[in-house]
């Protein structure tokens, strides 16, 4: 089956930039979607498609897919961005979804 | 307003069954998806199925074909997760969420229901 791996944690000071990644073989082919989730909330949706976002989200959040790798981009990075982040796929064959493990960012 | 509405807390013995609605509000559009991902605790997300709310049409991760049934009431505009055999591990915050028509990804999220598995 299709996996995704993202690295545990990301830590990084405010107005600075994390980068977070998302491997796949062949990911680039994918749409790649992006979940923003704080502690005991429900998962949020801040980039889809590989790079558009849903309104509401700042343009501090970005999203970039190809080769092997997606990365979620956060700029400016504040306090409030502490959270995990998962990264998703919808597999063709077989029609199911995928989830990497979660990257938890943590802002210092 | 798009709202999913799911119910309350559920503790259950192994072996068990149990039964999640979420209800859903606010869609303006017809075609969409909706389905169910669950997460452990202290774990990550794992997508479970998908129920098409017009058609009837389900579509479940092979992990739990056998196990769980996604069912709907269209006249209360409600989904339904059917989990069966329960056993320690699915124990978890289990989230209904919809997928616009056409696409693969989760725009809204319910508030997630925890069922426990506990003898």
């Amino acid at each position: 089956s299709y996996v995704l791996t993202q690295a545990p944690s990301v830590s990084v000071a405010p107005g600075q930039t994390a980068r977070i990644s998302c491997g796949g073989k062949n990911i680039g082919s994918n749409s790649v979607h992006w979940y923003q989730q704080k502690p005991g909330q429900a998962p949020v949706l801040i980039v889809y498609d590989d790079s558009d976002r849903p309104s509401g989200i700042p343009e501090r959040f970005s999203g970039s897919n190809s080769g092997n790798t997606a990365t979620l981009t956060i700029s400016k990075v504040e306090a409030g961005d502490e959270a995990d982040y998962y990264c998703q796929v919808w597999v063709g064959s077989g029609d199911h979804h995928v989830f990497g493990a979660g990257t938890k960012v943590t802002v210092l | 307003q798009v709202q999913l509405v799911q119910s309350g807390a559920e503790v259950k013995k192994p072996g068990a069954s149990v039964k999640v609605s979420c209800k859903t509000s606010g869609y303006t559009v017809s075609g969409y998806y909706f389905h169910w991902v669950r997460q452990a605790p202290g774990q990550g997300l794992e997508w479970m199925g998908w129920i098409h709310p017009n058609t009837g049409d389900t579509s479940y991760a092979q992990k739990f074909q056998g196990r769980v049934t996604l069912t709907k009431d269209t006249s209360i505009a409600t989904v339904y997760m059917d989990l069966t055999g329960l056993k320690s591990d699915d124990t978890a915050v289990y989230y209904c969420a919809s997928a616009p028509p056409y696409t693969h990804y989760f725009d809204f999220w319910g508030q997630g229901t925890l069922v426990t598995v506990a003898s």
